[in-house]
Formats: C-alpha cells, sequence, structure tokens
C-alpha cells in the first residue's frame, strides 16, 4: 500500500537554529514528491516538486532534496514565519491527479 | 491571478442535513480537485475532473457524496444526510494540465470550507 510518513511530527526550532524535516515514501511508481506549506485556517501552498533522486530545490531560506526512499526539507537559519505546517506529498505513475499526503510536521521558530 | 476561491467558508449543519459547497478554480487551469483534511493529518484525495469529466473517485468516497462540474468552470460537492464523521475541512484544488510524463503541474489550494455537524 501507498505511504507516505513524515518525521517529526512536531519540531520546535530557536531563531537561526537550522534544522531538517524528513518524508519518506513507499509509493510505487513515483511520478512526484511535492511540498507544501501550510498556515492554520489555510489551504496548502505549493513549494516544490522533485523529480528525481539526487534532484534539490531551493527558495529562500528552504531547500528540498530527494533519495530513492525519503525527502528532506532543511531550513536553514528560520524565522519566526517559517512557523507552519510543512506536508509533502506523492503522484505516482497509476493516478495523475492523486496526491498521497503526509500528516506533516508542524515547525514552531520562536525569536 | 485571483486564486482557488471556496464558498462558504465555514458550514454547521446539524445531522442528516444536506451541505454544497462551491469552489472557483484558477480561471486557465482545467483540472480542478476535491479533498479532505482533518486535524492532525494530510489532506485525502476525494476526486478530480478533468474539464467537466469527473476521472477519478476515491474508493472510500461513500454515495452520500457527489461533485460536478457541469460547464468545465466551478465545481460543487454535496453531502447527502450529513453525519458528524464528515466534520473536516474540505479543499478544493486546481493545475494546469499535464504536458508528458515527466512533468507535474502543481496543485494550488484553496483555503477549504470547514464544515461542522452538529
Amino acid at each position: 500500500e501507498d505511504q507516505v510518513t513524515q518525521s517529526p511530527e512536531a519540531l520546535r526550532l530557536q531563531e537561526g537554529e537550522s534544522s531538517s524535516l524528513n518524508c519518506s515514501y513507499t509509493v510505487s511508481g513515483l511520478r512526484g514528491l511535492f511540498w507544501y506549506r501550510q498556515d492554520p485556517g489555510k489551504g496548502p501552498e505549493f513549494l516544490f516538486t522533485l523529480y528525481s533522486a539526487g534532484e534539490e530545490k531551493e527558495k529562500e531560506r528552504l531547500k528540498a532534496t530527494l533519495t530513492k526512499k525519503e525527502s528532506f526539507l532543511h531550513i536553514t537559519a528560520p524565522k519566526p514565519e517559517d512557523s507552519a505546517t510543512y506536508l509533502c506529498a506523492g503522484m505516482t505513475t497509476d493516478s495523475w491527479g492523486k496526491l498521497q499526503f503526509g500528516a506533516g510536521t508542524q515547525v514552531v521558530v520562536t525569536p | 491571478d485571483t486564486g482557488v476561491s471556496q464558498d462558504p467558508r465555514h458550514k454547521i449543519t446539524k445531522r442528516g442535513q444536506n451541505v454544497t459547497f462551491r469552489c472557483d478554480p484558477i480561471s486557465e487551469h482545467n483540472r480542478l480537485y476535491w479533498y479532505r483534511q482533518t486535524l492532525g493529518q494530510g489532506p485525502e484525495f476525494l476526486t478530480y475532473f478533468q474539464n467537466e469529466a469527473q476521472l477519478e473517485k476515491s474508493r472510500l468516497l461513500s454515495d452520500r457524496f457527489s461533485a460536478e462540474r457541469p460547464k468545465g468552470s466551478f465545481s460543487t460537492l454535496e453531502i447527502q444526510r450529513t453525519e458528524q464523521g464528515d466534520s473536516a475541512m474540505y479543499l478544493c484544488a486546481s493545475s494546469l494540465p499535464t504536458g508528458d510524463e515527466t512533468y507535474n503541474s502543481p496543485l494550488h489550494f484553496g483555503n477549504g470550507t470547514r464544515l461542522t455537524v452538529t
């Protein structure tokens, strides 16, 4: 069964304290691995798509990487405005429209 | 780009009532998706459309749920005979069509409709 697992469930960081979030997937025929950010009461906001092992993408203080079995979201020198829930999701070869989401990592950055 | 719009933002209903939600996608997007999210979980796929055609529906979706996209623009999601277990955030998303097998147009989500069934 396709599964996406994120760890840790929650992460509390001091401002400037870099860290990484993990997304492991057991999805057969992965067509793309997506990262989203979600603020309370809002819908998920698209961050990155990764397609193949070794691929990396960056946006401001965020960098996403992909291996054959997992993806990492690195947050470098985070600021309080980076506080959010970060979701990863896989899309498989048997469905163009269906994203399999993990439960997310809730990140809180304190000043 | 006005983004994906959902209406209403909140809905409180009594068990057994029917409810309908509306989603207006980004104008040039021909794909539209419905997801459901409960507290502490990631969004769960419900169904998606390409233009007016409903291409996939989750096996977990009860027969009480129905979605339409009659003219390939806005979509409605109806839940009949609501149950307390239907309480959740209902998210709509849209995307451009995928051009080839190696590129996936990302889904852009609205801010959802929060349903509370009492």
